[in-house]
C-alpha cells in the first residue's frame, strides 16, 4: 500500500538558513508526488508537484523538491528561509484506488523560522 | 477565478446532533474531495464526488455521508456527532477526469467543535 513518511514533525531554522523538509514515500508504481503548505487557520496550498519528466521540480515561493527514485524520497528545500515560510508542510502521494486517484498525506512538518 | 469556498467557517455542535457542511468548488471543477484534519490523525480522506457520483471513499463510519449537486457544489453530513468528530473539515476541488491525476485546490475549511 502506498504511504508517505515525513521525518521530523517540527523543524526550526534561522532566517536566511537552508530549509530542508524530508519526505519518503512507499509506492508500487511510479508515484505522483505533491508538497502542500498550510498557514494557520487556512486550507492547503499547492507548493509543487512531480508527475513525470524532470526530477527537480520548482514551485512557488522559492521552494523546490527533487524526486529520487533510488531513495524513494521527495525532499523539499529552499535556499534561504524567510519569516513568512513559517507554516505546516505536507507531502502527499497520489494513489490509484478503485479506478480513480486520491491523495494520501504525510503527517506534516511544522516549520518555525526564528530571527 | 474564485477559489474553493466552504461554509460555515466555524461551527459548534453538541454530541448527538447532526451537521451539514457545504463546499463550492472552483468554477469548471467537477471533482470534490473531503478530508478530516485532526492533530492526532492528521489529514484523512473522507470521500470524493465526481459528476454527482461518489467514486472514492475512505475508512469512515456510515455517519459520514455526502452528496454532490448538478452544479458540482457538495455537502457533507455527519449524524449523531461524537466528541472525536471535532476537526477541521477540508474540501478540495479538481478537474480530475477518470484516470487523471490533477492537483487539488483546497478551501479554508470548516472548524467543527463538538461539545
Amino acid at each position: 500500500a502506498q504511504s508517505v513518511t515525513q521525518l521530523g514533525s517540527h523543524v526550526s531554522v534561522s532566517e536566511g538558513a537552508l530549509v530542508l523538509l524530508r519526505c519518503n514515500y512507499s509506492s508500487s508504481v511510479p508515484p505522483y508526488l505533491f508538497w502542500y503548505v498550510q498557514y494557520p487557520n487556512q486550507g492547503l496550498q499547492l507548493l509543487l508537484k512531480y508527475t513525470t519528466g524532470a526530477t527537480l521540480v520548482k514551485g512557488i515561493n522559492g521552494f523546490e523538491a527533487e524526486f529520487k527514485k533510488s531513495e524513494t524520497s521527495f525532499h523539499l528545500t529552499k535556499p534561504s528561509a524567510h519569516m513568512s515560510d513559517a507554516a505546516e508542510y505536507f507531502c502527499a502521494v497520489s494513489v490509484f484506488s478503485g479506478g480513480y486517484n486520491k491523495l494520501i498525506f504525510g503527517a506534516g512538518t511544522r516549520l518555525a523560522v526564528h530571527p | 477565478k474564485a477559489g474553493v469556498t466552504q461554509t460555515p467557517r466555524y461551527l459548534i455542535k453538541t454530541r448527538g446532533q447532526q451537521v451539514t457542511l457545504s463546499c463550492s468548488p472552483i468554477s469548471g471543477h467537477r471533482s470534490v474531495s473531503w478530508y478530516q484534519q485532526t492533530p492526532g490523525q492528521g489529514l484523512q480522506f473522507l470521500f470524493e464526488y465526481f459528476s454527482e457520483t461518489q467514486r472514492n471513499k475512505g475508512n469512515f463510519p456510515g455517519r459520514f455521508s455526502g452528496r454532490q449537486f448538478s452544479n458540482s457544489r457538495s455537502e457533507m453530513n455527519v449524524s449523531t456527532l461524537e466528541l472525536g468528530d471535532s476537526a477541521l473539515y477540508l474540501c478540495a476541488s479538481s478537474l480530475a477526469g477518470q484516470g487523471m491525476i490533477d492537483e487539488q485546490y483546497f478551501g479554508p475549511g470548516t472548524r467543527l467543535t463538538v461539545t
